[in-house]
């Protein structure tokens, strides 16, 4: 199974600050179309995940600009130019190439 | 707007069994492939099983392989997850989600306790 590692697993941002996440992948994530399947989620408590990227920078509909998405191959990068307060929570990569489906463990980010 | 409502969650004891059904509405539901995806009580998500669009290929993650059976029934706009010999590690929220590769939409969950 591809192995997804995310760091940190936990991050206290103060608020305007920026915030990086990584997301490594023990397999390359292209698959035979070119196409490279991976996916950031963010889960609010008590809330189910959201999608904010999928294909690595494709921002999902309402999603702020000041969230980004790169990365490409095994490595990739989740970053938020300026922490606001309502994006605290846990942050998730997933990989969709191979199977079965493997999601990173998760980075929970709080504000300082 | 899109709306996916799980439902058949509840306590069940070790080595038993339940139907999670997902019920689709506001797109169109066979032209999509679906995947179940679960978290035990302060833990990740966790992949658990996907389907495509007609139902001809199912997948599973090793830790429920042999034990749950995903399928649809596309004229009822419905999503299944059969599980059996059911174990305390199964204890979690159940999400059905709209797609394989990069899901999208996400309903709230049906929750499962395996306890005896």
């Amino acid at each position: 199974d591809v192995v997804m590692t995310q760091s940190p697993l936990s991050l206290s941002v103060t608020l305007g600050q920026p915030a990086s996440i990584s997301c490594r992948s023990s397999h390359s994530l292209v698959d035979s179309d070119g196409n490279t399947c991976l996916t950031w989620f963010h889960q609010r408590p008590g809330q189910s995940p959201r999608r904010l990227f999928y294909k690595v920078s494709n921002r999902d509909s309402g999603v702020p600009d000041r969230f980004s998405g790169s990365g490409s191959g095994t490595d990739f990068t989740l970053k938020i130019s300026r922490v606001e307060a309502e994006d605290v929570g846990v942050y998730y990569c997933m990989q969709g190439t191979h199977w079965p489906r493997t999601f990173g463990q998760g980075t929970k980010v709080e504000i300082k | 707007e899109v709306q996916l409502l799980e439902s058949g969650g509840g306590l069940v004891q070790p080595g038993g069994s339940l139907r999670l059904s997902c019920t689709a509405s506001g797109f169109i539901f066979h032209t999509y492939g679906m995947t179940w995806v679960r978290q035990a009580p302060g833990k990740g998500l966790e992949w658990v099983s996907g389907i495509s669009v007609s139902g001809d290929s199912t997948y599973y993650a090793d830790s429920v392989k042999g034990r749950f059976t995903i399928s649809r029934d596309n004229s009822q706009r419905t999503l299944y997850l059969e599980m059996n010999s059911l174990r305390a590690e199964d204890t979690a929220i159940y999400y059905c989600a709209r797609g394989i590769s990069a899901p999208t939409d996400w309903g709230q969950g049906t929750l499962v306790t395996v306890s005896s």
